[in-house]
């Protein structure tokens, strides 16, 4: 099925590093979002984006709607220890209809912290 | 509890054999989703439902998957004859129905089809 192009697919840093993780599609998508999943546990959303350029803050996490409607990215500042698990984006894709719920899904990038 | 809730989180089963996950949505969310999430992977949807009735049922893998929902709340996604192919982590998700995004996930029933 359709997926998203999540970059990248792990990251190791140091703690108080910045991060950033971007997705892109070949489609225009409708909405942005990002999850963030730890083990044995079901993703828990972090950041909803719903209008072309926007740009929104959550804490040490930034996300933005790619202009173009077919990017975002995450950003993540100052990083600790538990900003470690799987960061997942997740788009509604366009055409919008009374039924169209689905999500599609980045494969996710897995943070490692050094502390 | 307040949360999304699934049952059972662990399941161990033979090929061949039929199993049930149950899904305990958030109380007044009218829209739950069923997803399946393979070892390393991301998120494969199965099916929506909004209310009791399926408008969505695109991603379901096979005609050996089916699932319902009653009284606007729980769910049950029922897998005939399971084969290896469907270890998966099956994760379902509830939201109010009011956007395609803000959904709020269960821990997960992780199946083992030996």
């Amino acid at each position: 099925g359709q997926q998203l192009n999540q970059s990248p697919q792990s990251m190791f840093i140091q703690e108080g590093e910045d991060v950033s993780m971007n997705c892109t599609s070949s489609s225009i998508f409708n909405t942005w979002l990002w999850y963030k999943q730890e083990p044995g546990e079901g993703p828990v959303l972090l950041i909803a984006l719903y209008k072309a350029g926007e740009l929104t803050s959550n804490g040490r996490l930034t996300a933005q709607f790619g202009i173009t409607r077919k990017d975002s990215f995450l950003n993540i500042s100052a990083s600790i220890p538990s900003d470690v698990g799987i960061y997942f984006c997740a788009g509604q894709p366009l055409p919008l209809g009374g039924n169209n719920r689905k999500l599609i899904w980045g494969l996710g990038t897995s943070l490692a912290v050094n502390p | 509890g307040a949360g999304v809730s699934q049952s059972p989180s662990n399941k161990v089963t033979e090929k061949g054999k039929d199993v049930e996950l149950r899904c305990d949505p958030i109380s007044g969310h009218t829209a739950l989703y069923w997803y399946r999430q393979r070892l390393g992977q991301g998120l494969e949807f199965l099916i929506y439902f909004q209310g009791n009735s399926a408008p969505d049922k695109s991603g379901l893998p096979s005609d050996r998957f089916s699932a319902e929902r009653t009284g606007e709340s729980v769910s049950t996604l029922t897998i005939q004859r399971t084969q290896q192919e469907d270890s998966a982590v099956y994760l379902c998700a509830s939201s109010l129905g009011l956007g395609p995004g803000e959904l709020f996930f269960g821990e997960g029933s992780r199946l083992t089809v030996l």
